[in-house]
């Protein structure tokens, strides 16, 4: 099975900073899709930016970019200009594109939770 | 704004008793999903549908969970009986094939 590794359990930032959120992933598959959730204290989870394997441009979601090292393995998230409603918990998560022993679901890293502080 | 519900938002219950957890997709989505988030276990996949077929319940301890779509608006996870071990927060997902999922709020249960 694919595993989803974050080896930052928290970080913190100052608001209007950058941070970067890091996460690597183990697979055999050549074509998959990566994706970034958010969850704030509400629960509720939002996808912040989704990463297809085969193409080779960094996604970009206004303040939230990707840096997408496929040979590495590696899926780090950039927050440009930090918020205080960027505070949450991060899932990186990784899905294979055709059918497998894993199936269709979401393969989530254990988090990473960001601290924004004024 | 489309969003997929679920309900109840939070249940207490003792051990033993059966729980039933629902959810309604986004109209149109094909494909449903159940995870479950623990502290310990992170999120994991119970189950999923797709057009109201069960493609994969592997996750699911078969003695005590069922997952049915009774129709494309409604998706239901039964425990029963219910365990302290049971204790999560259960989420919902649904997407259009097989690309992006949009979760539910959750629902948080509590077994004592």
């Amino acid at each position: 099975a694919q595993t989803v590794t974050q080896s930052q359990p928290e970080m913190s930032v100052q608001e209007a900073e950058t941070v970067t959120l890091s996460c690597t992933y183990d697979t055999s598959e050549s074509d998959y899709y990566l994706f970034w959730y958010k969850q704030p204290p509400s629960r509720q989870m939002i996808l912040v930016i989704r990463q297809e394997a085969y193409k080779q441009q960094n996604a970009t979601e206004n303040r939230f970019s990707v840096n997408f090292q496929k040979a590495a393995k590696s899926f780090s998230l950039k927050i440009s200009d930090s918020q205080l409603g960027d505070a949450a918990m991060y899932f990186c998560a990784y899905r294979n594109v055709r059918n497998s022993n894993s199936g269709y679901a979401l393969n989530f890293g254990k988090g990473t939770s960001l601290l924004v502080t004024p | 704004d489309a969003r997929v519900t679920q309900t109840p938002r939070h249940k207490v219950t003792e051990m033993g008793q059966e729980v039933t957890m629902r959810c309604q997709p986004i109209l149109g989505h094909n494909t449903v999903f159940w995870y479950r988030q623990t502290m310990m276990q992170g999120l994991e996949l119970l189950a999923y549908f797709r057009n109201r077929a069960p493609l994969d319940d592997s996750g699911m301890p078969k003695d005590r969970f069922s997952a049915e779509m009774p129709d494309a608006t409604l998706a239901t996870l039964k425990i029963q009986p219910s365990e302290p071990r049971d204790s999560a927060v259960y989420f919902c997902a649904s997407g259009e094939g097989f690309y992006e999922q949009y979760f539910g709020p959750g629902t948080r249960l509590t077994v004592t």
